[in-house]
């Protein structure tokens, strides 16, 4: 069965500083990965997918078969950056959806 | 569009009483999904549907657990009898071809469910 692992619930980081939040995964097939973000009083959302190779707010994460890892990444944070941040597999759907597992998430805080 | 819509927002019952959760998913998109969040387990999905149609409950913890979909703009999480351990934020998601980026979801704002 597939699974999602976050090791880390909180991350405490000051701004400018480089932030990597760590995923890592099983799955026996073809995993396409994702991060999805919740800010404070906001809804969760999608913040980047690894198959479209995206930065978006300055994150990029690159997907390691060979370690099964999608790490989130960004090389200075910034105090918007904080928020819950989970890593996500599709076991994939023919159309628009996608059955995601989630990990139980990282909490980012970007100290001053 | 106002997004995924999601009844109620806070919703403190008792233990045994029947709880009701309700989602309007965007227009257009034709899968539905329904997730509980804990603070020990993270999103755990608990079904979705295609069309309507409910394709895997494999994740509906046990018989006191049922949802439907009537019709493609409403979705109904209903709890029979409630315990104090279906305490949890209930957030149901959609998705389709129509707007967003391929296999994106959607998610509502979340029904926090407290049952004392």
């Amino acid at each position: 069965a597939q699974r999602v692992t976050q090791p880390e619930k909180l991350l405490s980081v000051f701004k400018g500083a480089p932030v990597e939040l760590k995923c890592n995964y099983s799955y026996s097939g073809s995993p396409e990965l994702f991060w999805y973000v919740q800010y404070s009083r906001q809804r969760l959302q999608l913040l980047l997918r690894h198959i479209s190779r995206e930065s978006i707010k300055g994150f990029t994460a690159d997907l390691n078969k060979g370690e099964t890892s999608f790490h989130l990444k960004k090389p200075f944070a910034q105090e918007e950056d904080s928020a819950m941040y989970y890593c996500a597999l599709s076991e994939g759907i023919t159309g628009g959806g996608n059955k995601l597992t989630f990990g139980t998430g990282t909490q980012l805080k970007v100290e001053l | 569009d106002a997004g995924v819509i999601q009844s109620p927002r806070h919703e403190v019952t008792e233990m045994g009483q029947e709880v009701t959760l309700r989602c309007k998913p965007i227009s257009g998109h034709d899968y539905l999904f329904w997730y509980r969040q804990t603070m020990m387990r993270g999103l755990e999905l608990l079904i979705y549907f295609n069309n309507n149609v409910p394709i895997d409950d494999s994740g509906m913890p046990e018989d006191r657990f049922s949802a439907k979909m009537p019709n493609a703009s409403f979705s109904t999480l209903k709890i029979q009898p409630s315990e104090p351990r279906d305490s949890a934020v209930y957030f149901c998601a959609s998705s389709g071809l129509a707007g967003g980026r391929i296999g994106e979801l959607f998610f509502g704002e979340g029904s926090r469910l407290t049952v004392l």
